[in-house]
């Protein structure tokens, strides 16, 4: 069982740089959302999804643009790299609104 | 604003040295809460919901509690392989009407053989 699988685990850039992390589920679950956690600050939402096509803002989505193509993959994009953005960035997905969320094992981002 | 406190921060535990984590939380239109358990270098792994007051769940040495303002999350006997960083997480309603989940930071335990 796959669940959520994030690529990559690590990854460094240089300041300005822009890339994609990429995150699929095989439990074909409608909704779907990028986290960050860093030391000392609780999970924090980026950007979510309800539903193939739908997207929205989170907590703290500037920086970072995501789009939702199919059920399965909710690519996240960071457009112009920034130090700001070191952070571990997990990927959920859930298949109710009121169900638990099923987390990825993380992209571990250093920007330099 | 919603807000998940827990409490402590860091707790270390000799083998077989029982205790309690707590999670308290003010989070508007609350639907329920989660723990979770995060190993490093991982994703939070799923543990429990709770639902309503008073209810009680309950897996291997670990215990989650729910109260109107705050839910517990008690470790029996616990052995070096509970070590990890358990998270609390209330789910509620922002004023898009969309269902976010509301994460506190994390209590870090550590249990020694």
């Amino acid at each position: 069982n796959a669940g959520v699988t994030q690529t990559p685990k690590f990854q460094v850039l240089k300041t300005g740089q822009s890339m994609t992390l990429q995150c699929a589920q095989d439990m074909n679950h409608e909704y779907m959302s990028w986290y960050r956690q860093d030391p000392g600050m609780g999970l924090r939402l980026i950007h979510y999804s309800v539903g193939a096509g739908i997207t929205d803002q989170g907590e703290v989505p500037n920086g970072y643009n995501v789009s939702r193509s199919t059920t399965e993959d909710f690519p996240l994009r960071l457009l112009s790299a920034a130090p700001s953005q070191t952070s571990v960035y997990f990927c959920a997905s859930r298949g109710t609104v009121s169900s638990p969320l099923h987390f990825g094992n993380g992209t571990r981002l250093t920007v330099t | 604003e919603d807000q998940v406190t827990q409490s402590p921060e860091a707790l270390r535990l000799q083998e077989g040295e029982s205790s309690s984590l707590n999670c308290s939380y003010t989070v508007s239109g609350l639907r329920g809460l989660f723990w979770y358990r995060q190993d490093p270098g991982k994703g939070p792994e799923f543990l429990f919901t709770l639902y309503s007051a008073g209810e009680e769940k309950e897996k291997e040495r670990l215990k989650a509690t729910l109260t109107k303002k705050e839910s517990f999350l008690h470790i029996t006997a616990p052995k070096p392989e509970d070590s990890a960083t358990y998270l609390c997480a209330a789910p509620g309603t922002d004023s898009g009407g969309y269902q976010k989940v509301t994460f506190g930071i994390g209590t870090k335990l550590q249990v020694i053989p």
